[in-house]
């Protein structure tokens, strides 16, 4: 399993940033698949998640109405749109499979990670 | 759904028994995972459905549960185990953390 995310950097409050997560090593049709982030020196905070087929999608309530997740299976890719950004959302952003060993397990392997910066 | 970790911070010799605890505000049956986050790293998954280890984990992990209190367990650290540890609940959207506990030498 390798998952990538790419599209970080700094971004000025109020603008907009698309994230992507590069799926490979298992068949990225089949799993749900999560967002999460991590302010500097902070916590894990769950973010998002999408349905293998691209619906349904869930949000936690800190981002919901300004962040979308969405996927394109043909790619195996994942996206989180940001918008209307704000400095809070400063932090990494990890995308996330989840799993079923026949029941559902929840989040078994993470990305890297991607930084986003929002400063004036 | 709230998740209760204690205590924030642990301070534990190489060899010794470690746990660490997790509380659900609410029933989640066993929908409980563990993960180990390195600093600078990715986190990675420990323990699932609140008692099982993942293929990849050292058997010297463990989890526990006793209706909505659950416990991470190491027996025996090894200087690589030094982490901070999250549990999460994945019982209902939205999924929850912990607030983490950092292990320190």
């Amino acid at each position: 399993v390798q998952l990538v995310e790419s599209g970080g950097g700094v971004v000025r409050p109020g603008r907009s940033l698309r994230l992507s997560c590069a799926a490979s090593g298992f068949t990225f049709t089949s799993f749900d698949m999560h967002w999460a982030r991590q302010a500097p020196g902070k916590g894990l905070e769950w973010l998002a998640v999408i349905s293998f087929d691209g619906s349904p999608k869930y949000y936690a309530d800190s981002v919901k109405g300004r962040f979308t997740i969405s996927r394109d299976n043909s790619k195996n890719t994942l996206y989180l749109q940001l918008n209307s950004l704000r400095f809070e959302d400063t932090g990494v952003y990890y995308c996330a499979k989840d799993d079923y060993y026949g029941d559902y397990i929840g989040i078994d392997h993470w990305g890297q990670g991607t930084l986003v910066t929002v400063s004036s | 759904i709230q998740m209760t970790q204690s205590p924030s911070s642990l301070s534990a010799s190489v060899g010794d028994r470690v746990t660490i605890s997790c509380r659900a505000s609410q029933a989640i049956r066993n929908n409980l995972a563990w993960f180990q986050q390195l600093p600078g790293k990715a986190p990675k998954s420990l323990i699932y459905a609140a008692l099982s280890v993942q293929s990849w984990v050292p058997s010297r992990f463990s989890g526990g549960q006793s209706g909505t209190h659950f416990t991470l367990t190491i027996s025996g650290l090894q200087p690589e185990d030094f982490a901070t540890y999250y549990c999460q609940q994945y019982f209902d959207y939205p999924y929850t953390f912990g607030q983490g506990t950092t292990l320190e030498l």
